[in-house]
């Protein structure tokens, strides 16, 4: 069945730093691709999303490439906040969007 | 609109007792998904309804668990018996029949404490 896996953490990184969350996906088909946030206290928030293989979302500084031959989704940020503090999950969707499938987060903490 | 809301947002209760919780959808959604989401882990699919039909129960939902959409618009989640394993936050989201690129909208969940 479909499946994601990303990396664990949680990471620790000083303002400014460069951001990578490693996710990788198994499907079937020809799945869509998302990235969601949950700042504490508060639901999931959709990030970004990439629906078709070499597509790149992004938004909010954040940037993840739908790279189909790795089947890999990773998210990157150039230079992340305190504000950017939060657990970061990748999804992916496949079909008519009836079945999201989640990773087990990463815990992102970002230091002064 | 204000989004998904769920109620409440948290719940104590005692083993065996029976909890329900309440969420309303994105007005204009047809579909509404229940997930649950354990410490440290992702959102687990329970079901989702498209306008008032339950059309997919994961095998996570047991024999304890009942959800409803009666009108299309609002769900209830019901949990009968309660353990202590059941002890997660309960997230509900809605989303437009088709809209892949849209992703789902979440609510804020239901934490469930099971003492």
């Amino acid at each position: 069945g479909n499946s994601v896996t990303q990396m664990e953490g949680p990471v620790t990184l000083s303002e400014e730093a460069f951001l990578t969350i490693n996710c990788t996906y198994t499907a079937t088909g020809y799945p869509s691709l998302f990235w969601y946030v949950q700042y504490p206290g508060e639901g999931l928030q959709l990030l970004l999303k990439a629906t078709k293989a070499d597509d790149k979302g992004s938004n909010k500084g954040f940037e993840a490439t739908y790279r189909k031959e790795t089947t890999s989704f990773h998210l990157e940020k150039g230079s992340v906040q305190v504000s950017d503090s939060a657990v970061y999950f990748c999804a992916l969707s496949e079909g008519n969007n009836n079945d999201m499938r989640f990773g087990a987060g990463t815990r992102l903490t970002v230091k002064p | 609109d204000t989004g998904v809301s769920q109620d409440p947002r948290h719940k104590i209760t005692k083993r065996g007792q029976n909890v329900t919780f309440r969420c309303d959808p994105i007005s204009e959604h047809n579909r509404l998904y229940w997930y649950r989401q354990t410490l440290g882990q992702g959102p687990e699919f329970l079901t989702y309804f498209q306008n008032e039909a339950q059309l997919e129960k994961s095998r996570l939902l047991s024999d304890r668990f009942s959800a409803e959409r009666p009108k299309g618009s609002f769900s209830t989640l019901e949990i009968q018996r309660t353990e202590q394993g059941d002890s997660a936050m309960y997230l509900c989201a809605s989303s437009l029949n088709g809209q892949v690129d849209y992703g789902y909208t979440f609510g804020s969940g239901t934490r469930l404490t099971v003492v």
